[in-house]
Order: structure tokens, then C-alpha cells, then sequence
């Protein structure tokens, strides 16, 4: 698995509450990156960081925020989830400093907003 | 506007014979592709890679071919096994010094014994 661990692995949670999903690794890798997965879509990037306090956004950053205080966590918040915002949700780190070399994933966190 | 595409959202191979997942790619600069493959309730895991100085790259049972005139790659499966049924994503390298990785819509194979 990588060294990668996500939590919650499941979760259901009401329009409108705020939720954090955590993404912890037990390497030093200087990058991560969270990944929403929906049928149609494949995987869409979310944001990403480069450094403690380095981050930057993806794709399809709306409506999320990320904060990375320590080189081994990095926290993927919705503020106010929407219905749009259930998917399942993938942590990736990148183990070589080689732009071309691979991501790693978590196993993810399935989020559902009812 | 999608940069990686895959455009068959699902394939269906007998057990032995050959799969092959299809990707076409619209930036001209990409130089790198990458394939994963992933498991219902996993994530994606790296399965072969290719770089555009190449137009062929073989791991076992899995190889890769580029075509960067026609801006297509592929991934061949031979030969193909029902541990082979998932669903495969075709990715590219992107974004502020290529450190995002770009993935298609994915396809997902069936191996039918």
C-alpha cells in the first residue's frame, strides 16, 4: 500500500456539514495529491503539495481546501459538502523526485452527502 | 477539454485471447504515459509506462505501444487472464513542470473465462 493510509474509509454526511478527510503517509515524500474518482470521469485531480504549506490547486479544486502542516499529513477539507461532492476520494504520494516517475495511492475514502 | 482519452468505457475479452485498451492523448508535449490498473474498493495501481522516445515497451504479459504521429497509445494484453478484469487508466504527466499526472476516463475490462 505504499505506506499510504486514508481515513475515514467510509463516510455519510449531511449537506452542508463540514468534512475532513486525512491522508497519512509514513515516508518523507515531498509530494502528495488528492483525487476524486465518478463514473464517467475517471480520476480528476483535486489538489495537490509540493511542501509542508506548499500547495497548489488541480483540476476540480472547487469547494475544497487542503492544509499540510507536516511533511506526513495532508488534509483534504470540504467546507460545506454538496451532494455533487460524494465520490471516492484517492491519496496519492509520489516516492521518486523524477517527474515521470509513478504515483502511489491510498485505497481511498468512499464520501457520500445525503 | 479532456487531454487524455479513452474512449471505450468498457471491453469484454475471452479468457487467452489478446485485450487491448486503447488512449489517444491532444497535447503534443506530453512525453511520458503512464498505465494503472485498479481494483474495485483499491486504488490505482502502476502497472507499465512509456516515454515518447520509445514506441514499444513490454513488462510479461503487458506491453505498450506509442504512436506519437497519430497522438495514440495502447496497452496489449497477452495472454489475457480473469485476475486481468479491472478497470485500466491511461495517464500523462502535466501541469507546472509536468509534477501533476493527468488520467483518462479509464475502461473497464472483463475477462471472461
Amino acid at each position: 500500500d505504499a505506506g499510504i493510509t486514508q481515513s475515514p474509509r467510509h463516510k455519510v454526511t449531511e449537506t452542508g456539514t463540514p468534512v475532513t478527510l486525512r491522508c497519512h503517509q509514513t515516508e518523507n515524500h515531498r509530494y502528495m495529491y488528492w483525487y476524486r474518482q465518478d463514473p464517467g470521469h475517471g480520476l480528476r485531480l483535486i489538489h495537490y503539495s509540493y511542501g509542508v504549506k506548499d500547495t497548489d490547486k488541480g483540476e476540480v479544486s472547487d469547494g475544497y481546501s487542503v492544509s499540510r502542516s507536516k511533511t506526513e499529513d495532508f488534509l483534504l477539507t470540504l467546507e460545506s459538502a454538496t451532494s455533487s461532492q460524494t465520490s471516492v476520494y484517492f491519496c496519492a504520494i509520489r516516492p521518486g523526485q523524477e517527474r515521470n516517475s509513478p504515483l502511489h495511492f491510498g485505497n481511498g475514502t468512499r464520501l457520500t452527502v445525503t | 477539454d479532456q487531454q487524455v482519452k479513452q474512449n471505450s468505457p468498457s471491453l469484454s475479452v475471452q479468457e487467452g485471447r489478446i485485450s487491448i485498451l486503447n488512449c489517444d492523448y491532444t497535447n503534443s508535449m506530453f512525453d511520458y504515459f503512464l498505465w494503472y490498473k485498479k481494483y474495485p474498493a483499491e486504488g490505482p495501481t502502476f502497472l507499465i509506462s512509456i516515454s515518447s522516445i520509445k514506441d514499444k515497451n513490454e513488462d510479461g504479459r503487458f506491453t505498450v505501444f506509442l504512436n506519437k504521429s497519430a497522438k495514440h497509445l495502447s496497452l496489449h494484453i497477452v495472454p489475457s487472464q480473469p485476475g486481468d478484469s479491472a478497470v485500466y487508466f491511461c495517464a500523462a504527466p502535466s501541469g507546472a513542470g509536468s509534477y501533476q499526472l493527468t488520467f483518462g476516463k479509464g475502461t473497464k475490462l472483463s475477462v471472461i473465462p
